[in-house]
């Protein structure tokens, strides 16, 4: 089956870097997305990686592993704002996103 | 950016009334685009894709004739709950895909909150 995991809950400093992870099995593969919620909002795109290495954007970074089935969404100078929910999915061979559960990321001060 | 709009934000209906939600790409063409529903502190549930011109593809355990889909032009797809129960309350959210640089992309609208009393 289809099948995405990522850790339910993150909690950071502000200031600091944080990584969530995420690994996922697929039927086909072609492409692995990374979108940002906050409570009570629709979610908003952050990142696609369709190959392997590292995309940067910004504060923020996206890895992808096709190998090993394994991206990582990495966080740097972590503001409150960042608190949030952050969704990973991956795009199977019918270019259906199959959906993580998202890891919610607390920040502290 | 790619922008989608949706439209109401919040509905508070009686049981039994139907509802209709708009989902419009503002500044793309979208052949496809996306329903989904989300209880509280879960996931994404993709409840149905909507391609422009023809009938939507709907996910097991979907019902077609309560939810109905329409996606009539490139930039406008409604989603109607009909004779809305107070189980059908949720957060209903949509999306319409680009392609850009050879990527498929959902970029979402605000979402819908639904209350049925």
């Amino acid at each position: 089956g289809q099948n995405i995991d990522q850790p339910t809950e993150m909690t950071a400093t502000e200031g600091a870097i944080v990584q969530i992870n995420c690994t996922y099995q697929t039927s086909g593969f072609n492409g692995l997305f990374w979108y940002q919620q906050h409570a009570g909002e629709a979610p908003t795109f952050l990142s696609y990686n369709v190959l392997d290495g590292l995309e940067e954007k910004g504060r923020f970074s996206s890895f992808l592993s096709r190998s090993k089935g394994y991206s990582y969404l990495l966080l740097k100078e972590l503001q409150m704002k960042d608190s949030a929910s952050y969704l990973c999915a991956a795009m199977d061979s019918n270019y259906q996103l199959i959906w993580g559960a998202g890891t919610k990321l607390i920040i502290k001060p | 950016g790619a922008v989608v709009s949706q439209h109401p934000s919040r509905v508070i209906c009686k049981s039994g009334t139907s509802v209709k939600i708009e989902c419009r790409s503002l500044d793309f063409q979208a052949t496809t685009m996306f329903w989904y529903r989300q209880f509280p502190k879960q996931s994404l549930m993709l409840m149905a894709t909507s391609n422009e011109g023809s009938k939507a593809t709907y996910e097991q355990g979907v019902e077609k004739d309560k939810f109905l889909i329409n996606h009539a032009s490139l930039t406008l797809s409604t989603l109607t709950v009909t004779s809305a129960h107070p189980e059908d309350s949720s957060f209903y959210i949509c999306s319409a895909q680009e392609t850009s640089g050879g990527a498929d992309i959902q970029y979402f609208g605000a979402g819908t909150r639904l209350s049925v009393l």
